[in-house]
This record gives C-alpha cells, sequence and structure tokens, in this order.
C-alpha cells in the first residue's frame, strides 16, 4: 500500500536559516504529492503540490520538487522567518488509494528570533 | 469561493455521553468529504470519507460512526465518549480528479472527554 515517511522533529532553526524536511514515499504508479502546513491550533492547509515526476510546487517561498528516481518530495525553504513554525506534513494521493490522502507523520518546526 | 465550516470549536464531554460534530461546505457541489482525528502531538488518522449522500465508508472500526444527510453536510456521531475519543477532529473537503485533486481542511473542533 501506499505510505509516506517523513523527518522526525522538531527541527530548530534561527530566523533566515535555510529550511529542508525529508519526505519519501511508496506507492504505486504516479501519484500526486502534496505538502500541507498547521498552525497552532488550527486546521491544514493546502502549502503546494506536484503531480507528475520533475514537476516543483511552489507557495509562499517554499519549494519542492517531485523526485521519482529517489521517490522523494523534499520541502526547502530559503530563509525562515519566526511564523513559519508550524506543523509540515508530506501527502499522497494515488494507486490503490482513490481519492484518499496518505499523510506522513508531521514534522514540528520552531523559528526562534 | 469554497468556505468549510465545522463545529463547536471546542467541546469537553464526559465519558459516556453523546457526540454530535458537524462539517458543512459552501460553494461547491458533490465534494468528497473526509473526517480525520488527530490525537496530541501526532498525526492525522483517517476516520470515514464520503462520495456522496448516504454513502459512507469507515476506515477505522471504532466508537463512533458517521452520516451524510445533505450533500454538503458531514457529521460524526458518537452514543457514548470513552477518554481516547479525545483530540482534534478535522473535516476535509476535496474537490477535482487526478491531477486536478486537491484535499481542503476546516478549523477543526478540539474534544476533550473528562
Amino acid at each position: 500500500g501506499n505510505s509516506v515517511t517523513q523527518m522526525e522533529g522538531p527541527v530548530t532553526l534561527s530566523e533566515e536559516a535555510f529550511l529542508t524536511i525529508n519526505c519519501t514515499y511508496t506507492a504505486t504508479g504516479y501519484p500526486s504529492l502534496f505538502w500541507y502546513v498547521q498552525y497552532p491550533g488550527e486546521g491544514l492547509q493546502l502549502l503546494l503540490k506536484a503531480t507528475k515526476a520533475d514537476d516543483k510546487g511552489s507557495n509562499k517561498g517554499f519549494e519542492a520538487t517531485y523526485r521519482k528516481e529517489t521517490t522523494s518530495f523534499h520541502l526547502e525553504k530559503g530563509s525562515v522567518q519566526v511564523s513559519d513554525s508550524a506543523v509540515y506534513f508530506c501527502a499522497l494521493k494515488g494507486g490503490a488509494a482513490g481519492n484518499k490522502l496518505t499523510f506522513g507523520g508531521g514534522t514540528r518546526v520552531l523559528v526562534k528570533p | 469561493s469554497q468556505t468549510i465550516h465545522q463545529w463547536p470549536a471546542t467541546l469537553v464531554q464526559p465519558v459516556g455521553s453523546p457526540l454530535s460534530l458537524e462539517c458543512t461546505v459552501e460553494g461547491t457541489s458533490n465534494p468528497n468529504l473526509y473526517w480525520y482525528r488527530q490525537a496530541a502531538g501526532r498525526g492525522l488518522q483517517l476516520l470515514f470519507y464520503s462520495v456522496g449522500i448516504g454513502q459512507i465508508s469507515s476506515e477505522v472500526p471504532q466508537n463512533l460512526s458517521a452520516s451524510r444527510p445533505q450533500d454538503r453536510q458531514f457529521i460524526l456521531s458518537s452514543k457514548k465518549l470513552l477518554l481516547s475519543d479525545s483530540g482534534f477532529y478535522l473535516c476535509a473537503w476535496a474537490r477535482g480528479q487526478g491531477a486536478d485533486y486537491e484535499q481542503y481542511f476546516g478549523p477543526g473542533t478540539r474534544l476533550t472527554v473528562t
């Protein structure tokens, strides 16, 4: 079946540092890949997505590239702000799962001023 | 534009009491609807999803049930709450097929069972 593995947090950074959150997946076929962000006490927000190999999703300074050869979709941001402190979830849709998302366990990011 | 509502935002209930959480979506028709639970500090667990009125798929057998009485209304219920039902309950809706598929989440309901 489908699965998503994310690096465990928390990830603690200083403001303006470079952020990378690793995400690898297992799925049959060609899944769509997503990153969601969850701020404290809120629901998840769709941050970006990519639907085919070598696609790059981007939004709010975050980027992730769909790498089929390494089955990865790592999230990056060049210069984080305190407001980027949140939990980030990698997810995929595809294969036998139909219209359901498979989520990773989430990675908590804490940005200190 | 589409909007998803959940209520209540916060709920404290005693063990053994019933539960009803409601989710409604505006601005779209015939969405796929989902209920998730998020335990404290943990990831998301898909509880139920629905592709249409009266059509409910259960992902995890447990103390909860779901209903979809109207196209854009999704209800999560329990007859008798357990302590283990505490958590953050998220409703989501999805649009599109294939590469256009996107899932959007509501603000959540924080349930504490005492």
